[in-house]
């Protein structure tokens, strides 16, 4: 089955600081890859995804880039504000099913 | 915007008694998919279903647990007898169309306590 590994576990930056988290994942055929971002005791939601036949996307502060070549894909968050601290999750799917990375705790320190 | 709702948001249950976790996915939506997440950990697969029936299982989804979808609104996962072990927030979601990639929609989760 696919195998996504993500880091770092936590990072911590400073207001006004980008962020990259970095996730890898096994399986050549996995074609679909959000990130969610889940504020503590509450639901993941999706705040960007790419699919495989694009190399790079972007959404005001926020970008995601995937190198299908080497199967790793990163989050990149720029100008951080305290409300981006949350835990964020990377996901690879192919098909019905969707593996979870094991989470980023991020820490904006105003 | 559309939700998926889960209910109840948190479930007390005694060791060895039967569960049964409620969620009403997006509407037009056709894949439903049942997460654990435990504590501090990270969200992991149990179950999708798909017309009607389970397209894919993890192997945390073992013969204690079902999915069913009794009527056209609501998707439940049932626990048989459940264990301390099941403490966990269980997330339901759903997503739209026959494309393997497209976005899943989370509920709110229950938190599931066992005593």
């Amino acid at each position: 089955g696919e195998n996504v590994e993500q880091h770092p576990s936590t990072l911590s930056v400073q207001e006004g600081d980008s962020a990259v988290i970095k996730c890898t994942y096994s399986d050549s055929a996995s074609n679909y890859f959000p990130w969610y971002k889940q504020e503590l005791g509450k639901r993941p939601q999706l705040i960007i995804d790419i699919r495989s036949n694009v190399g790079e996307k972007k959404d005001q502060r926020i970008a995601v880039t995937l190198n299908k070549t080497a199967k790793h894909f990163s989050l990149h968050i720029t100008e951080t504000q305290p409300e981006d601290s949350a835990v964020y999750f990377c996901a690879a799917s192919k098909g019905n099913q969707f593996y979870f990375g094991t989470g980023t705790s991020l820490t904006v320190i105003p | 915007e559309p939700e998926v709702t889960q209910t109840p948001s948190h479930q007390v249950t005694q060791m060895g008694q039967e569960v049964i976790l409620r969620c009403v996915p997006i509407s037009n939506h056709l894949y439903f998919y049942w997460y654990r997440q435990i504590l501090g950990q990270k969200v992991e697969f149990l179950v999708s279903f798909y017309n009607n029936e389970i397209s894919e299982k993890s192997e945390i989804f073992d013969d204690q647990f079902s999915v069913e979808r009794p009527d056209g609104s609501n998707f439940t996962l049932k626990i048989r007898s459940t264990k301390l072990e099941d403490s966990a927030m269980y997330f339901c979601a759903s997503r739209a169309g026959s494309a393997g990639n497209q976005p899943q929609h989370f509920g709110d989760g229950t938190r599931l306590s066992i005593l």
